[in-house]
């Protein structure tokens, strides 16, 4: 495809359930990042991976989240145990090599953890 | 303070007026500036990159940037209903990490 996409597009969750959000880049992007948007707010920086290097996971809000992209290309974002805070939209998006360079955002998946 | 200020606004501007939407960071060392722009309940979509001091104009935008105030901002001229959004400012810092660090957003308005 021609853009960064995600699935689910959306996801409800009981609290205490395991979710895993997958994002497929832009063919041929190296860098791949993960962000968490909560309403009204800009997207918040989770971690950010180059190639299958994980190079910065600052942003991950605790140990409940783990991401990976094994292969380089298709990641994943799982959060284990869901809470309600965890409720947002997150944001993947791709960029074609490295630091400052412009980032394509997927169309998000939207989590609601209840 | 936060790294990346915005205005939340509403900012409301008539059809055909000149919108001015404002960004300041704080990370003296950045380097490149980014505004998206995001319809409600869609992703952010970039809009323009400025890299240096100065103006730089792409249609009905103009990005401008001031180093050395530490601000940024975008002009958007001829404003259109459709423009009705919410802009997005973003800053790499200067640690080279791959951070893209967001302000919280303006919402513009453009009433016909």
């Amino acid at each position: 495809g021609a853009g960064v996409s995600q699935s689910p597009r959306y996801k409800v969750a009981k609290r205490g359930q395991d979710v895993a959000l997958r994002c497929d880049p832009i063919s041929g992007h190296v860098s791949l990042f993960w962000y968490q948007q909560a309403l009204g707010q800009g997207p918040e920086f989770l971690t950010y991976f180059q190639n299958e290097a994980q190079l910065d996971k600052s942003g991950l809000p605790s140990d409940r989240f783990f991401a990976e992209r094994p292969e380089g290309s298709v990641s994943t974002l799982k959060i284990q145990r869901t809470q309600q805070e965890d409720s947002a939209v997150y944001l993947c998006a791709s960029s074609l090599i490295n630091t400052e360079e412009t980032q394509y955002f997927g169309p998000g998946t939207r989590l609601l953890v209840l | 303070q936060k790294e990346v200020e915005q205005n939340s606004g509403p900012l409301s501007v008539p059809e055909g007026a000149i919108a001015s939407l404002n960004c300041t960071y704080s990370d003296r060392g950045s380097q490149s500036f980014f505004w998206y722009r995001q319809y409600s309940g869609k992703s952010p979509e970039l809009i323009m990159f400025i890299y240096s001091n100065g103006d730089k104009e792409d249609g009905r935008f103009t990005a401008q940037l001031n180093k050395a105030s530490q601000y940024v901002s975008l002009l958007i001229r001829d404003s259109q209903p459709s423009d009705s959004a919410t802009y997005l400012c973003a800053v790499y810092g200067s640690s080279n990490t791959g951070k893209l660090i967001f302000g919280q957003g303006t919402t513009l308005q453009v009433k016909p």
